[in-house]
């Protein structure tokens, strides 16, 4: 089946600076892949995702990027404000809304942003 | 709000014991998903339902059961509890699994096996 590895498991930046999470899967068959953000006590809510026929897709201060041939795919977010402070998931799967295997899931990354 | 509604939010149980997680999903929604998150695991799928059948199984153990009703709420079963079952359960909702539309969560029930 499919398996995520996403990079770092935590990471504190400066209000104001960018934030670079990273994200490898090893399904060559996936098609799929949702980033998803979840506060303390709340479920995750998805905030971008892209689908593998196109390398890149941004939503205002929030940008993915997909490299198919090397199955990694990254967020990045800009001007970082001390609302983006949680834990960040990416996902993947063959097809959207998850497939046959559901959505495999990364371990999170808690994302800091120090005032 | 993402609409999808879990009923408990906390739950605290001994060990051995039966639960049932209770989920309805956002309005119009067809497909429930579970999934199970924990500290060492992170977010596990476990079963999917789409208009009432079972449409994909994760890793799902064998004392955890789940069923969709006509009504498309859905229950999750968990017997013969043990200690490590204790996490947080999601349950999730889309239109339908091939639509690519996207997938809500909902906030969670916390399951404590003591």
């Amino acid at each position: 089946g499919e398996n995520v590895e996403q990079h770092p498991s935590t990471l504190s930046v400066q209000e104001g600076d960018s934030a670079v999470i990273k994200c490898t899967y090893s399904d060559s068959a996936s098609n799929y892949f949702p980033w998803y953000k979840q506060e303390l006590g709340k479920g995750p809510q998805l905030i971008i995702d892209i689908r593998s026929n196109v390398g890149e897709k941004k939503d205002q201060r929030i940008a993915v990027t997909l490299n198919k041939t090397a199955k990694h795919f990254s967020l990045h977010i800009t001007e970082t404000q001390p609302e983006d402070s949680a834990v960040y998931f990416c996902a993947a799967s063959r097809e959207p809304g998850g497939g046959a295997d559901g959505l495999t899931f990364g371990k999170g990354t808690h994302l800091i942003i120090q005032p | 709000d993402s609409g999808v509604t879990q009923t408990p939010k906390h739950l605290i149980t001994a060990t051995g014991q039966r639960v049932t997680l209770r989920c309805s999903p956002r309005s119009g929604d067809l497909s429930v998903y579970w999934y199970q998150q924990s500290l060492d695991q992170g977010l596990q799928f476990l079963i999917q339902y789409y208009n009432g059948e079972e449409r994909a199984k994760g890793n799902i153990l064998e004392r955890f059961s789940a069923q969709q009703f006509p009504d498309l709420h859905s229950e999750l079963n968990l017997s013969s509890l043990e200690l490590g079952d204790s996490a947080l359960y999601f349950c999730a909702s889309s239109v339908s699994a091939r639509s690519g539309n996207t997938i809500y969560f909902g906030e969670g029930s916390w399951l404590t096996v003591v």
